[in-house]
C-alpha cells in the first residue's frame, strides 16, 4: 500500500490549453473522489466515482471539467480550455466506504497564466 | 447546495492552551461526520467518522463529540502543543452516501 498518489503535483499553464491530471489511488478503494481547493476555503466537491461509475457530479462545475476512471482503477481529470479562475489545488481522495475515513493524495497544484 | 459551517476560521492560541472548535451542519438526512486535520505541505489525515447522535471519539489530546439532532460537531484539543498547528476540517456525508462536503475549515496556529 503506497497511498493515494497524483501526477503532476505542479502544472503551469497558459490560459486557453487542456491539462490533464491523474490520480492512483490506494488498490482495494473502490471510491474515488476529486475535489479542488483554493487559498483559504475547505476543498470544493467536483466528482464522486464507485469504482468505474460517474455517481455524482458538481453542479458547480462546468462542461470543460471531466473525469473518468476506466477499470475503476486510476482516474483522471481533464480540464478543457483553462482559464485564471481554475488556479487551484486539485485533491483526489479514495477509500471504501462512506463510512471510513478519506486517503488523500498530496494534491495537483495548477496555476494559470 | 449542502452548508457546512466551521467557526472559527482561524484560532491562535498559546502553547498549553485547551481550545475548542465547531462544525455546523445539515441535520436532516444525516449519515456521517469526518474530521480532518491538514497540516502545511502536506495532506489531509482523518481524525475521526463519526455516526451516532452523542458519540463521543478520543485520539490522545483531541476528542471530538457530535450532537446530530441539532447538526454540530465539536473538537477539542487539550493542552495544545506547536505542532498541533493545522487546519482542521470537518465534512458532513448524508444518507445517499456518496458526495462528502466539507467545511471551510479551521486554521489554527499554537505558540511556543
Amino acid at each position: 500500500d503506497t497511498g493515494v498518489s497524483q501526477n503532476p503535483r505542479h502544472k503551469i499553464t497558459k490560459r486557453g490549453q487542456n491539462v490533464t491530471f491523474r490520480c492512483d489511488p490506494i488498490s482495494e478503494h473502490n471510491r474515488l473522489y476529486w475535489y479542488r481547493q483554493t487559498l483559504g476555503q475547505g476543498p470544493e466537491f467536483l466528482t464522486y466515482f464507485q469504482n468505474e461509475a460517474q455517481l455524482e457530479k458538481s453542479r458547480l462545475l462546468s462542461d470543460r471539467f471531466s473525469a473518468e476512471r476506466p477499470k475503476g482503477s486510476f482516474s483522471t481529470l481533464e480540464i478543457q480550455r483553462t482559464e485564471q479562475g481554475d488556479s487551484a489545488m486539485y485533491l483526489c481522495a479514495s477509500t471504501i466506504g462512506g463510512l471510513f475515513p478519506l486517503h488523500f493524495g498530496n494534491g495537483t497544484r495548477l496555476t494559470v497564466t | 447546495i449542502l452548508n457546512v459551517e466551521q467557526s472559527p476560521q482561524s484560532l491562535h492560541v498559546q502553547e498549553g492552551d485547551s481550545t475548542n472548535f465547531t462544525c455546523s451542519f445539515p441535520s436532516s438526512n444525516f449519515y456521517a461526520l469526518h474530521w480532518y486535520r491538514w497540516e502545511t505541505a502536506k495532506s489531509p489525515e482523518a481524525l475521526f467518522v463519526m455516526t451516532l447522535n452523542g458519540d463521543e471519539k478520543k485520539k490522545g489530546r483531541i476528542s471530538a463529540t457530535l450532537n446530530t439532532k441539532e447538526g454540530y460537531s465539536y473538537l477539542y484539543i487539550k493542552g495544545s502543543q506547536p505542532e498541533d498547528s493545522a487546519t482542521y476540517l470537518c465534512a458532513f456525508l448524508n444518507n445517499a452516501g456518496n458526495m462528502l462536503t466539507f467545511g471551510g475549515g479551521t486554521r489554527l496556529m499554537v505558540k511556543p
